[in-house]
């Protein structure tokens, strides 16, 4: 089992760019989810998904941001435009909803915007 | 989701047993209580969980109180590889939200 995939692993990008931050979560898990971690606010729940499905999105800091899910096995996170703010450690994770138990997580995408 | 409470940070030499406390004074009875760890700049990693009855796997026990109003994560013979920040989290199968954890650091 490969584990959670993201990438890019690292992304240094100016100030107003389009950024996209992509996630391919376990075989067989139904439950995804974007966190996102700086030195500040900590690790901070984005939006999470359901088969797919966007369930929760109140953690989107603004319209900036949007995620996507077209299918079980692709994720996107994209902020246009980025901002300085921004920058972060970007984290997706996955479970199954069918068990209580763990979040598996990726090894993150550290963004940089200049 | 019911809020927890941790030490920012404790010491634990290694070989020893690390006791990680966390109150979670406002859990409701659907809710699990889960610790996870982060080492350095990677991912979180699972460690257990449970939901009234004690808990241990192979990483770590789980002591919750008959209340489950807290809970102490022991990691029986710390190392110097469980140096991180452990976090509890109360929740249920649908979102889990990560409050600020303990710092652990294990001495020589």
């Amino acid at each position: 089992d490969a584990g959670v995939i993201q990438s890019p692993r690292h992304e240094v990008t100016e100030m107003g760019q389009e950024v996209t931050l992509r996630c391919k979560p376990i075989s067989g898990h139904n439950s995804l989810f974007w966190y996102r971690q700086t030195m500040m606010r900590g690790l901070e729940l984005l939006i999470y998904f359901n088969n797919n499905v966007p369930i929760d999105d109140s953690g989107m800091p603004e319209d900036r941001f949007s995620a996507k899910m077209p299918n079980a096995s692709f994720s996107t996170l994209k902020i246009q435009p980025s901002e300085p703010r921004d920058s972060a450690v970007y984290f997706c994770a996955s479970r199954s909803t069918r068990e209580t138990g763990e979040l598996f997580f990726g090894e993150g995408s550290r963004l940089t915007v200049l | 989701d019911a809020k927890t409470t941790q030490p920012p940070s404790m010491d634990c030499a290694e070989g020893r047993a690390a006791n990680l406390p966390c109150n979670h004074s406002t859990i409701s009875g659907n809710e699990y209580v889960y610790w996870y760890r982060q080492i350095h700049s990677q991912g979180p990693q699972y460690i257990i969980h449970g939901l009234k009855n004690n808990e241990t796997n192979e990483m770590a026990s789980l002591i919750i109180t008959e209340d489950r109003k807290s809970s102490t994560l022991i990691l029986p013979h710390a190392t110097l590889r469980d140096t991180a920040v452990y976090y509890c989290i109360v929740g249920n199968t649908d979102k889990l939200i990560f409050g600020t954890g303990t710092r652990l650091q294990v001495f020589p």
